[in-house]
């Protein structure tokens, strides 16, 4: 079935150093892929999707590249800030049109200072 | 505008009793989503109302678990005899639903299940 991994946590970074988080997945067909953010206290909420192969998504200077040749939908920022500590999910929806989102098991960011 | 609100914020209950949940999606918002976000399981789908449609249960983990839409709006998600593994926060996410397009799920707060 289909299937989303992504880097565990915690993830610690200094202010304005660079980030990747991985994420790989599994499906069949042609699945839209996302990244969701959730901000501490908040709820769940998109951050960029990317619907195609080779399609970029980007958003608050966050940005992933869809890679259906490596199955990959890595989330990357420049510069990161303290305001990005959150937790992030990889997710993909399947592929028969009813949307359902299937997530990864997220990874918690720690931006210091 | 209004997003998607869910009550309780929080419950707690006992090993065995039942507890509703509810969701209030965003008016005119056709598609309905229940997900469980748990530290073992990471966040998984429960089930989908659409429209007029039966509901997806498919991803409901066990029979004491049962989810209603009332006149296409409300949703409650009803837990029978809880037991200490369905502690968990319970998102609802609402969207349109255009079959051609993209088609965003909007996240409620969540609620936060504790059984003792």
């Amino acid at each position: 079935g289909n299937s989303v991994t992504q880097m565990e946590g915690p993830v610690t970074l200094s202010e304005e150093a660079f980030l990747t988080i991985n994420c790989t997945y599994t499906a069949t067909g042609y699945p839209s892929l996302f990244w969701y953010v959730q901000y501490p206290g908040e709820g769940l909420q998109l951050l960029l999707k990317a619907t195609k192969a080779d399609d970029k998504g980007s958003n608050k200077g966050f940005e992933a590249t869809y890679r259906k040749e490596t199955t990959s939908f890595h989330l990357e920022k420049g510069s990161v800030q303290v305001s990005d500590s959150a937790v992030y999910f990889c997710a993909l929806t399947s592929t028969n049109r009813d949307d359902k989102i299937i997530f990864g098991k997220g990874t918690r960011l720690h931006i210091l200072p | 505008g209004a997003g998607v609100s869910q009550s309780p914020s929080n419950k707690v209950t006992e090993k065995g009793k039942d507890v509703e949940l509810r969701c209030d999606p965003i008016s005119g918002h056709t598609a309905l989503y229940w997900y469980r976000q748990s530290l073992g399981q990471g966040l998984e789908f429960l089930i989908y109302f659409q429209g007029n449609s039966a509901p997806d249960k498919s991803g409901l983990p066990s029979d004491r678990f049962s989810a209603e839409r009332t006149g296409g709006s409300v949703s409650t998600l009803t837990i029978q005899r809880t037991q200490q593994e369905d502690s968990a926060v319970y998102l609802c996410a609402s969207s349109l639903w255009v079959r051609t397009t993209f088609n965003e799920q909007f996240f409620g707060p969540g609620t936060r299940l504790t059984v003792l």
